[in-house]
């Protein structure tokens, strides 16, 4: 019974290149959140995913950023043109239903 | 606004001390959950809390809803417990998790 995946673990990019996340949740997992965590601060909620739509987005930045979890595959979060302020890790998670979440290793992404 | 403070931010501890982190809320909760965070690492969760105690090996959690705060204490702390310890909060039917900005704990041999 394999844990939420997510790859790649470590992902470098250069200013204006785009940033694919992958997130796979949990067998039987539904709901996929993605959460972000800046360089000493905490985590952020970002986005919460069902099958095919999204739920909320409300921490989403307004640009570049989105996000899509698709009717089969895994959950993408996508970042267009990075700059250096999108470096951060990148957690995702999932749950069967709405509050027990299982989170993955994350993915940290380097903007250089 | 929905704040999650915890307290300390930073802690030293000596092989085998009692330790306690605690956390606080603003307004009324569904859920608590308390997460580990290993340097470089990734988030395991601890505990999920909506009432009263849980216990898992040296590790107690408990949740006082009136007074919106919940304690983490590790008894007979191990160097391997070094981790930052994160207390995450949700509120009424929302789905989002409110995060403290997590407690630094170190355990010196």
């Amino acid at each position: 019974n394999a844990g939420v995946m997510q790859n790649p673990r470590h992902l470098v990019r250069r200013r204006g290149q785009e940033a694919r996340l992958r997130c796979s949740p949990m067998k039987g997992h539904s709901h996929v959140y993605w959460y972000r965590q800046l360089p000493e601060e905490g985590l952020k909620f970002m986005v919460y995913l069902q099958k095919e739509n999204i739920i909320d987005e409300s921490g989403m930045p307004k640009e570049r950023f989105s996000a899509e979890f698709p009717k089969e595959g895994p959950s993408i979060l996508r970042i267009q043109q990075v700059v250096r302020g999108d470096s951060a890790a990148y957690f995702c998670a999932s749950s069967r239903v709405v509050g027990e979440q299982f989170f993955g290793p994350g993915t940290r992404l380097t903007v250089l | 606004k929905n704040e999650v403070e915890q307290s300390p931010q930073n802690l030293t501890a000596q092989e085998g001390e009692f330790i306690t982190i605690n956390c606080s809320y603003s307004v009324g909760i569904s859920a608590l959950h308390w997460l580990q965070q290993h340097p470089g690492g990734g988030i395991v969760s601890l505990f999920m809390l909506s009432s009263g105690k849980k216990k898992h090996g040296r590790l107690i959690a408990t949740i006082n809803i009136q007074e919106k705060h919940s304690s983490l204490h590790i008894t007979a702390s191990h160097p391997r417990d070094s981790a930052v310890y994160i207390c995450a909060v949700r509120y009424g039917t929302g789905n989002q998790f409110y995060f403290g900005t997590g407690t630094s704990l170190t355990v010196i041999p």
